[in-house]
This record gives C-alpha cells, sequence and structure tokens, in this order.
C-alpha cells in the first residue's frame, strides 16, 4: 500500500532564516506530487505542483520554492522565512494520469511551521 | 476561477442526530471527493465519487454526486462524538490534475 511521509512534523524558526521541508512517497511510481498550505485550519491553498522529476508548477508568486530531487521525493524550501510564511503545510499525491486511476490526491500528515 | 461553496462555516449537532452537508460550484467537475481533517493532522479520503448521479456509502457516510454535476452532498447518520472536524469538499475538472477545495465544514458534536 502506499503511504506518504512529511518530515519534519513541528517547526519554529526565526524570520529569515531558510527553510526546508519534506515529503516522501512510498508503494507507488511516477506520482503527481503537491505542497499545500494551511492558514489557521481551514481552507488549503495549493502552492506547488509536480508531474515528475524537475518538473514543478508554481500556483502563487511567493517566498517559496519547491524541488523533486527524486521520483518520490518532494521539498519545499526557503531562502528567507517570512512571519506570513507561517501554517500548516501539506504535501499530497496522486496517481499519475497514465496510471488511470484518476487523480484522487491523498495527503500526509503535514508540517506545522511557526515563524517568530 | 472555480470556486467551491461550502456553508454554513460551523455545524452544530447532537450525538446521535444525522447531519448533511452540501457543496456547490459555477463550473461543472468531472469528480468530487469528500475529505475530514482532525485538529493538527492531514485531510483523510472519506468518499470519491466519479459519475454523475452516483451515490457511495462508506459506513455512516454517504455521498452523491450532483445530476448538474455542479453539487455534491455528504450525509453522516447517527453522529458520534469522533465525527468532529472539518469536512472538505473538493471537484476536479478533466481539464487538469488540479483540485478545488471548499473553505470547509467545521462540524462539532454534543455528547
Amino acid at each position: 500500500s502506499q503511504t506518504i511521509h512529511q518530515w519534519p512534523a513541528t517547526l519554529v524558526q526565526p524570520v529569515g532564516s531558510p527553510l526546508s521541508l519534506e515529503c516522501t512517497v512510498e508503494g507507488t511510481s511516477n506520482p503527481n506530487l503537491y505542497w499545500y498550505r494551511q492558514a489557521a485550519g481551514r481552507g488549503l491553498q495549493l502552492l506547488f505542483y509536480s508531474v515528475g522529476i524537475g518538473q514543478i508548477s508554481s500556483e502563487v508568486p511567493q517566498n517559496l520554492s519547491a524541488s523533486r530531487p527524486q521520483d518520490r521525493q518532494f521539498i519545499l524550501s526557503s531562502k528567507k522565512l517570512l512571519l506570513s510564511d507561517s501554517g500548516f503545510y501539506l504535501c499530497a499525491w496522486s496517481a499519475s494520469r497514465t496510471s488511470g486511476s484518476g487523480e484522487t490526491q491523498y495527503f500526509g500528515p503535514g508540517t506545522r511551521l511557526l515563524v517568530l | 476561477g472555480q470556486q467551491l461553496n461550502q456553508s454554513p462555516q460551523s455545524m452544530f449537532i447532537q450525538e446521535g442526530e444525522d447531519v448533511s452537508m452540501n457543496c456547490t460550484s459555477s463550473s461543472i467537475f468531472n469528480t468530487w471527493l469528500w475529505y475530514k481533517q482532525d485538529p493538527g493532522e492531514g485531510p483523510v479520503l472519506l468518499i470519491a465519487l466519479y459519475k454523475a448521479g452516483e451515490l457511495t456509502s462508506n459506513g455512516r457516510l454517504t455521498a452523491q454526486f450532483g445530476i448538474t454535476r455542479k453539487d455534491s452532498f455528504l450525509n453522516i447518520s447517527a453522529s458520534i462524538p469522533s465525527d468532529v472536524g472539518i469536512y472538505f469538499c473538493a471537484g476536479q475538472h478533466s481539464a487538469n490534475s488540479k483540485l478545488t477545495f471548499g473553505k470547509g465544514i467545521t462540524l462539532s458534536v454534543r455528547p
């Protein structure tokens, strides 16, 4: 079965510091991968998605970037965190369109980021 | 852009009661999904709907894909305290793989 992991679970960082959040998926190959941010426990904002290694699409201009160095690894980064970057970051995966099994997305456990 | 409307923002029910939640859109979707999120955790998929008119159950949960493809509802029967959480609907247009999410409904169940 497929599982999705996020690391770390919680992070407190000072303003201006760098950020690296990791998401890994097991039990599937060539997944579509997504990063969402959820503010104040409500509403999911899509930040980035990727359909393959090195392929990243950005949904909104922001202080963050994403990378996909391996098929089942998705990284969310920032060079300098802002206060407004605080929130709950969720990674999700879906089967690639070529698999024919639809685009239902499955979420990871999330990373809570607090920027002080 | 596409939007999904979920209202009210919060619902309060008594344990044992049934509850129904609607999700509506101004545009057509080809997939409807319902998720539940517990505090501090990621959303968990409850039910996925892929055909207009489809009615699917998962235990005490029942969801339907509206005939017009512009709405869906989720019913929870005989609510229990662990039903507390935020319920999100999500729709997917066939043109791309991105989901459009509603803002969620926070359900509280009084024992």
